[in-house]
């Protein structure tokens, strides 16, 4: 079935380095979202795109949702230790609301 | 002030033994999701309602049964859990839409079975 494919799977990184994961669905998203998902959380809701090329920003958190509306991104600047979760993108897929990527795992190293 | 309400927290249950859990919101939305998610893996879809309208995915176990008898309740039953069956359920809710469709979970249920 249709899914939404997410890398890379996990990501180490320095503390005040960047961080960039990516989101591809082999069909045109309506939308997309990102949750965040902190160990021995439960997902937590980041934003939504909407439009085709729509760029979108939190503080250091960059959100971009690509022409085609099949692929999406979340960069982290700076990245810091309370950046440390799990990242999803979800989208509906079919007759799917939300259907969620596999995630990429942040871990921060101080 | 929660918004998504799970209960219990922790269950645990016996091989075989049914279980229900349960889900109760306060944001009058329309749609209500329950997800399975296991250790280290993404939440995966269980089933959704639109209002009544109960949608099933095609990989759910019939063991897995589901009931939202308004719209502010829905429950999840495990007719025979089985060691598989251990993990976190997550419930969900969002409004229909193209904007601001956005999903606020509970803090989901983690179920043991011995």
């Amino acid at each position: 079935g249709q899914q939404v494919m997410q890398i890379p799977q996990y990501q180490h990184v320095q503390e005040g380095e960047d961080f960039t994961t990516y989101c591809n669905s082999s069909t045109t998203l309506s939308n997309i979202q990102w949750y965040k998902q902190r160990p021995g959380g439960h997902p937590v809701f980041l934003i939504q795109l909407v439009k085709s090329g729509e760029v979108k920003k939190q503080k250091r958190l960059t959100f971009q949702f690509g022409e085609a509306k099949k692929n999406s991104s979340l960069h982290i600047t700076a990245t810091q230790t309370t950046d440390v979760g799990t990242y999803f993108c979800a989208g509906p897929t079919g007759n799917t609301p939300l259907v969620f990527g596999k995630g990429t795992r942040l871990s921060v190293i101080a | 002030d929660a918004m998504v309400i799970q209960n219990p927290r922790y269950q645990v249950t016996q091989f075989g033994k049914p279980v229900t859990l349960s889900c109760s919101q306060t944001l009058n939305h329309n749609v209500m999701y329950w997800y399975q998610q296991k250790s280290s893996q993404a939440p995966k879809l269980l089933f959704h309602y639109y209002d009544k309208d109960f949608n099933n995915e095609a990989d759910t176990p019939d063991n897995f049964q589901s009931r939202r008898p308004n719209t502010s309740f829905c429950f999840l039953d495990i007719r025979s859990p089985g060691l598989g069956d251990a993990a976190m359920y997550l419930c969900a809710t969002s409004r229909t839409g193209r904007l601001n469709t956005e999903a606020f979970f509970g803090q989901g249920t983690r179920l043991t079975v011995v």
